[in-house]
């Protein structure tokens, strides 16, 4: 079975500072996605980010990029600039490639703050 | 475009009583999502529908919980009889197919809270 860890329950970063969250998971497949989702205190789940994990480049979305090492299991997420709106809970999470199988496999999460 | 919407937004039942809640996915999705999100952990899929078959039951707590798609459009989740541990968040979510790595688009929740 797939694992996503995130061993960092809680960040903070100052205003326009970056910062790196950690994600590590675990699966035998070779072909898969991962994702970085935000869920601000209103609770709605939005996508940050996605990465196809036969796509040797980084994912990149505006100030959002990450670092993914196949190799090592690691999907690390960097925030650049960081604004006081990415104040939220960040969750990891894996996904198969398979044509109907595509339930999330999601990490604890990490808690970001953005302090002025 | 309308977002998923789910109802009611907060609940607070006695154990061993009912509930159901409801979801309402965006409009053209095939695939809908009901996962249960236990404070301090991330959601975990419950079961996973393409239009009105399940695809996906294995986490479901089939002797309590139950759902149903009938029309392939909305969906309700029931649990019968309620327990203590089933305190959560049970959020929606749905995509345009059932394919891995298609976005899924999540409701606001529905907050449960057994005494």
């Amino acid at each position: 079975a797939q694992t996503v860890t995130q061993s960092q329950p809680e960040m903070s970063v100052q205003e326009a500072e970056t910062v790196t969250l950690s994600c590590t998971y675990d699966t035998s497949e070779s072909d898969y996605y991962l994702f970085w989702y935000k869920q601000p205190p209103s609770r709605q789940m939005i996508l940050v980010i996605r990465q196809e994990a036969y796509k040797q480049q980084n994912a990149t979305e505006n100030r959002f990029s990450v670092n993914f090492q196949k190799a090592a299991k690691s999907f690390s997420l960097k925030i650049s600039d960081s604004q006081l709106g990415d104040a939220a809970m960040y969750f990891c999470a894996y996904s198969p490639s398979q044509s109907t199988a595509s339930k999330l496999t999601f990490g604890t999460g990490t808690r970001l703050q953005v302090t002025l | 475009e309308a977002g998923v919407a789910q109802s009611p937004r907060y609940k607070i039942i006695e154990k061993r009583q009912s509930v159901a809640f409801w979801c309402n996915p965006i409009s053209g999705h095939a695939t809908l999502y009901w996962y249960q999100q236990i404070l301090g952990q991330g959601p975990k899929l419950l079961i996973q529908f393409q239009n009105n078959g399940v695809v996906d039951d294995s986490q479901l707590p089939k002797d309590r919980f139950s759902a149903e798609r009938l029309k392939g459009v909305d969906s309700t989740l029931k649990i019968q009889p309620a327990k203590l541990e089933d305190s959560a968040v049970y959020l929606c979510a749905s995509s345009l197919d059932p394919r891995g790595g298609e976005t899924q688009y999540f409701g606001p929740g529905t907050r449960l809270l057994v005494l």
